[in-house]
């Protein structure tokens, strides 16, 4: 089974900044990997999917970029209300993989 | 509007079954893939089975052999059956709906989530 690890598994950033999460498939997934948010005590939310196209009503400050095996979700001006865990996930092919996820927290 | 409304969750013995459901609105589920997800407590998420509009199914090496899932496209309603239920079982499970096809087909829905507890 293909395997999918996020970097770094935490992070702490200022308000403003440029706040970049990777995540790499064993193998190769095309564009088959979406990213999705969840806040503390939510329901995960879809973010992009495709790799690199932005779910309605998603900011644009969020961002996603890659194909085959390295993706990126680049949040360009970290906000408050971005504190979450962050996950991709492939679906090219069952199993439809989750990365371990990224938390994200405010400096 | 799109809703998914789980239920059947509770506290079983390790060793014993649950049934969850899935009951879809604003959408047809067997047009669909339909998923379950499910998070322990404090960990993250992990993908457990799929169902594919045109019947497939598939399941997480964790639960394969233990769970079913399965559709009732008169009742719009998935379900998850859960046998052999055991400890690391103890999760939020969360029905989730891709409904776009191809390399877009992410989960854009999601319920809700249930609680199912195995402890003794």
């Amino acid at each position: 089974d293909i395997q999918m690890t996020q970097s770094p598994s935490s992070l702490s950033a200022s308000v403003g900044d440029r706040v970049t999460i990777t995540c790499r498939a064993s193998q190769g997934i095309s564009n088959y990997l979406a990213w999705y948010q969840q806040k503390p005590g939510k329901v995960p939310k879809l973010l992009i999917y495709a790799a690199s196209t932005l779910q309605s009503g998603v900011p644009s400050r969020f961002s996603g970029s890659g194909s085959g095996t390295d993706f990126t979700l680049t949040i360009s001006s970290l906000q408050p209300e971005d504190v979450a865990i962050y996950y991709c996930q492939k679906y090219n092919s069952a199993p439809w993989t989750f990365g371990q996820g990224t938390k994200v927290e405010i400096k | 509007e799109v809703q998914l409304v789980e239920s059947g969750g509770g506290l079983v013995q390790p060793g014993g079954s649950l049934r969850l459901s899935c009951a879809a609105s604003g959408f047809t589920v067997s047009s669909n893939y339909m998923s379950w997800v499910r998070q322990a407590p404090g960990k993250g998420l992990e993908w457990v089975s799929v169902i594919y509009s045109g019947g497939s199914t598939y399941y997480a090496d964790s639960v394969k052999d233990r769970f079913t899932i399965s559709r009732d496209n008169s009742k719009n309603t998935v379900y998850l059956q859960m046998n052999s239920l055991r400890a690391e079982d103890t999760a939020v499970y969360y029905c989730a709906s891709a409904t776009r096809g191809g390399s877009s087909r992410a989960f854009d829905y999601w319920g809700q989530g249930t609680l199912v507890t195995v402890s003794s």
